[in-house]
């Protein structure tokens, strides 16, 4: 089982709608969870980062949590063709002695059609 | 802008030469990482300092991979004897630490693309 997994997508959403990514992880402590976002042939860059249970809101964005499920979810609203990128869900694991790694997923492309 | 820094930006090099990458992190940033991306996957994590200690290197850095960072400033990843499978990103990260128990958030440079031939 991978460690963190993502729908590679792509996902295709109108402009305007709420476009939503999910991601799984496989390890149960960890606590620190965090969305970057990837221009094609761009570095990742910082959106959200969500560390409790629940929702965070940032502007159009949305981190959810739930450890229990251990799952965390991204929703765009009002997606504009701006959005469109690679998204990715990034784990700092729990279990491994106090790595400071990040754990990345594979990413899911997003396209906001105009 | 004082984001983070690499350079080159791009390497093209042949089968078994060595390559050198650097990078400057965000001048208040006391860690800093290294990571390796290929087309359609995420990020992978290197090996990460803290000021000039290294303290992690992941399983998969080969004895070719080398990384040092000797005034806790800017760091060099080196790679010796390249092969094919090295070409990637390669992607220089760094945050601020506040202490046990904190998680900081790593900020990513432009990256080095290596293509070897």
């Amino acid at each position: 089982q991978k460690e963190v997994e993502q729908n590679s997508g792509p996902l295709s959403v109108p402009e305007g709608a709420i476009a939503s990514l999910n991601c799984t992880y496989s390890d149960r402590g960890s606590q620190s969870f965090f969305w970057y976002r990837q221009y094609s042939g761009k570095s990742p860059e910082l959106i959200m980062s969500i560390y409790s249970n629940g929702d965070k809101e940032d502007g159009r964005f949305t981190a959810q949590l739930n450890k229990a499920s251990q799952y965390v979810s991204l929703l765009i609203r009002d997606s504009q063709p701006s959005d469109s990128a690679t998204y990715l869900c990034a784990v700092r694991p729990g279990t491994q002695g106090g790595s400071e790694k990040l754990v990345f997923g594979k990413g899911t492309k997003l396209t906001v059609n105009p | 802008d004082t984001g983070v820094s690499q350079d080159p930006r791009h390497k093209i090099t042949k089968r078994g030469q060595n390559v050198t990458f650097r990078c400057d992190p965000i001048s208040e940033h006391n860690r800093l990482y290294w990571y390796r991306q290929t087309l359609g996957q995420g990020p992978e994590f290197l090996t990460y300092f803290q000021n000039e200690a290294q303290l992690e290197k992941s399983r998969l850095l080969s004895d070719r991979f080398s990384a040092e960072r000797p005034k806790g400033s800017f760091s060099t990843l080196e790679i010796q004897r390249t092969e094919q499978g090295d070409s990637a990103m390669y992607l220089c990260a760094s945050s601020p630490f506040r202490g046990t128990g904190y998680t900081d958030t790593q900020y990513f440079g432009p990256g080095t693309r290596l293509t070897v031939l």
